[in-house]
């Protein structure tokens, strides 16, 4: 069936250490992955996505690995800054013109 | 340039009633999407519409609907509102779908409360 988790539901990580948030899905045909943030009272926002064709993709401070023979997808933060709080959730699509599916979430606390 | 605007941010109703959420996505995007968020079942996908056409649809019952306007605006509607409907309802925007550029900008919500 349709699945995506997180392996844990909160992190917590000292500030300026590197966070790595991970996401296991069950999907083999998705085609599109996709991390989000939210933060409290707002809706997520797109923080970085990959396809299937590729294994990394590295944004400003934040990197997406895709694994496909295990299907699990990572994010991981650089430095970590106290503006990092948030939930992470990670999404994943079949294709194109698909819904995107979400995990349920990891909230990342930061310690000073 | 504007984003995602739902309308109202909050709202209070009695259980049986029904409510309609409003949303307006970004000028130019035709993909609007509604989500349910609880801390129990997160994320939960409800429906797609793109060019007024429900084009993906979720597991929830046919209390829920919505529906688009030529202008890509959508609404989505609940009728006979149950406790466990209380949630944040968000709508996604996006040029065309899931895998367009930067996948969805969501709005900030409307938390639906059902008493």
């Amino acid at each position: 069936g349709e699945s995506v988790g997180l392996h844990l539901p909160t992190l917590s990580v000292q500030e300026g250490d590197n966070s790595i948030i991970n996401c296991a899905y069950s999907n083999s045909a998705s085609d599109y992955f996709i991390w989000y943030k939210q933060e409290s009272g707002k809706g997520p926002q797109f923080i970085i996505d990959i396809r299937s064709n590729m294994d990394k993709r590295q944004g400003q401070r934040v990197t997406v690995l895709l694994n496909k023979t295990v299907k699990h997808l990572s994010l991981q933060i650089a430095a970590t800054q106290p503006g990092d709080s948030a939930v992470y959730f990670c999404a994943e699509s079949p294709n194109r013109d698909d819904k995107i599916i979400f995990g349920k979430g990891t909230r990342l606390h930061i310690l000073p | 340039k504007a984003g995602v605007t739902q309308t109202p941010r909050y709202l209070i109703k009695t259980r049986g009633q029904q409510v309609t959420l409003s949303c307006s996505p970004i000028s130019g995007h035709r993909s609007v999407s509604w989500y349910q968020q609880t801390p129990g079942q997160g994320l939960q996908f409800l429906f797609e519409y793109f060019s007024e056409t429900q084009r993906n649809k979720g597991n929830f019952p046919g209390r829920f609907s919505g529906r688009q306007f030529s202008n890509s605006r959508s609404e989505m509607n609940v009728s006979t509102l149950e406790l466990g409907d209380s949630a944040l309802y968000l709508c996604a925007s996006s040029t065309s779908g899931a895998s367009s550029n930067y996948g969805y900008t969501f709005g900030s919500g409307t938390r639906l409360t059902v008493v």
